[in-house]
């Protein structure tokens, strides 16, 4: 079973620039997370999809982030403009059910800013 | 105080030694999973519990819902069993939203 995709793997901008990631999730998964893991601390939830819609995005800098899962499937998280505290590891996850059957993790998207 | 706590923070063993990681929680939950980080990597899901006891391979995750404490054991470990190990919990009352624990560095030394 192919797993949690994620791209770009790796990525360098300076501040104030834009970024995005993309999310392929678990084919079936209905519900994708986006988790912000600064150096050293464990992930923080930025956004959850339950299909196409947002069931949490409480956590969520709505001000330069944004994020959105057209068709229910695929997934990008924006950031813009970018400040050096975003420097963070950006997972997606993806579940079977709105319970959490099935977490499965990408590998992350290192973001760096300078 | 964090609602998932774990310990040790930072744990050295040697290989073949038997290790326990300890995950406490204060909030009512739905599940609770342990998750192993390497460095650099993505994180790996290793179990998802909700009641009792789960093994695979060498790896034993336990859960106690009354004391809300859970620990993971590793079995005649190994120099490549060294990472970081999350403890993470979905409250009750988020769905499937985790709340993680500051995880616990392995290493195993050969």
């Amino acid at each position: 079973e192919a797993g949690v995709a994620q791209s770009p793997r790796y990525k360098i901008i300076e501040k104030r620039q834009s970024v995005a990631f993309w999310c392929n999730p678990i084919s079936g998964h209905a519900t994708l997370y986006w988790y912000q893991q600064i150096l050293g601390q464990g992930p923080k939830l930025l956004i959850q999809f339950q299909n196409n819609g947002v069931v949490d995005d409480s956590q969520l800098p709505k001000d330069r982030f944004s994020a959105e899962r057209l068709k229910g499937v695929d997934s990008t998280l924006k950031i813009q403009p970018a400040k050096l505290e975003d420097s963070a590891v950006y997972l997606c996850a993806s579940s079977l059910t709105y319970r959490g059957l099935g977490y499965t993790f990408g590998s992350g998207t290192r973001l760096t800013v300078v | 105080k964090n609602e998932v706590e774990q310990s040790p923070q930072n744990l050295t063993a040697q290989e073949g030694e038997f290790i326990t990681i300890n995950c406490s929680y204060s909030v009512g939950i739905s599940a609770l999973h342990w998750l192993q980080q390497h460095p650099g990597g993505g994180i790996v899901s290793l179990f998802m519990l909700s009641s009792g006891k789960k093994k695979h391979g060498r790896l034993i995750a336990t859960i106690n819902i009354q004391e809300k404490h859970s620990s993971l054991h590793i079995t005649a470990s190994h120099p490549r069993d060294s990472a970081v190990y999350i403890c993470a919990v979905a409250e009750e009352t988020s769905g499937s939203r985790l709340t993680f624990g500051e995880g616990t560095q392995l290493t195993v030394n050969p």
